[in-house]
């Protein structure tokens, strides 16, 4: 079975650029999330969505940051401006709806503003 | 692995040996818990799960024990290999809509 896809799997640019990244979960999953990690502060949520809705978008750090779900099979993170404390690795996982389900992650998408 | 916080709690085995990674949750209404593997460079992945109705499970080489009353969780893998070497996180959810909360991690280092 084909698990979280994430792209690109590394992505370096210059500070001021936008940076968007991908996400495809895994097909029947309702929930989709995105989690910032960083050396200092670990694993974060930034937003989950539920059926293509958002529900909570309190982890996401600033107005530079959104997020959006055209459809079940896939999700963009945009990052505009980028700068270079966003630099992190950047993960995507999805559940199923059903109670209490484990996430499955992606293998993240590296990060790296100069 | 890189992408982790530094100064984790790490724990050092000898391959074969029995590893007990631990956990204290904050949530005393959190009634589902979760234990993740993360590999250098790649995402968190599934191992084990536990429910608050239940103080033990077991998995392939893997056992999960909840104990509810002091809010502690804990891993324990039998029979170390190399191929455990991880950062090891618990997260915990409640209330049925399975929104987790990570802890910090610890990193599980097998020496061959």
């Amino acid at each position: 079975d084909a698990g979280v896809i994430q792209s690109p799997r590394h992505e370096v640019t210059e500070m001021g650029q936008e940076v968007t990244l991908r996400c495809k979960p895994i097909s029947g999953h309702d929930y989709l999330f995105w989690y910032r990690q960083t050396m200092m502060r670990g694993l974060e949520l930034l937003i989950y969505f539920n059926n293509n809705v958002p529900i909570d978008d309190s982890g996401m750090p600033e107005d530079r940051f959104s997020a959006k779900m055209p459809n079940a099979s896939f999700s963009t993170l945009k990052i505009q401006p980028s700068e270079p404390r966003d630099s992190a690795v950047y993960f995507c996982a999805s559940s199923l709806r059903r109670t209490n389900q484990p996430q499955h992650f992606g293998d993240g998408t590296r990060l790296s503003i100069l | 692995g890189e992408s982790v916080g530094l100064h984790l709690p790490t724990l050092s085995v000898q391959e074969g040996d029995n590893s007990i990674i631990n956990c204290a949750y904050s949530n005393s209404a959190s009634d589902y818990f979760i234990w993740y593997k993360q590999e250098s460079g790649k995402g968190p992945q599934f191992i084990i799960d536990i429910r608050s109705n239940m103080d033990k499970r077991q998995g392939q080489r893997v056992t999960v024990l909840l104990n509810k009353t002091v809010k502690h969780l804990s891993l324990q893998i039998a029979a170390t290999q190399p191929g455990d070497s991880a950062v090891y996180f618990c997260a915990e959810g409640e209330g049925g809509s399975y929104i987790p909360t990570f802890g910090r991690g610890t990193s599980l280092i097998v020496h061959p």
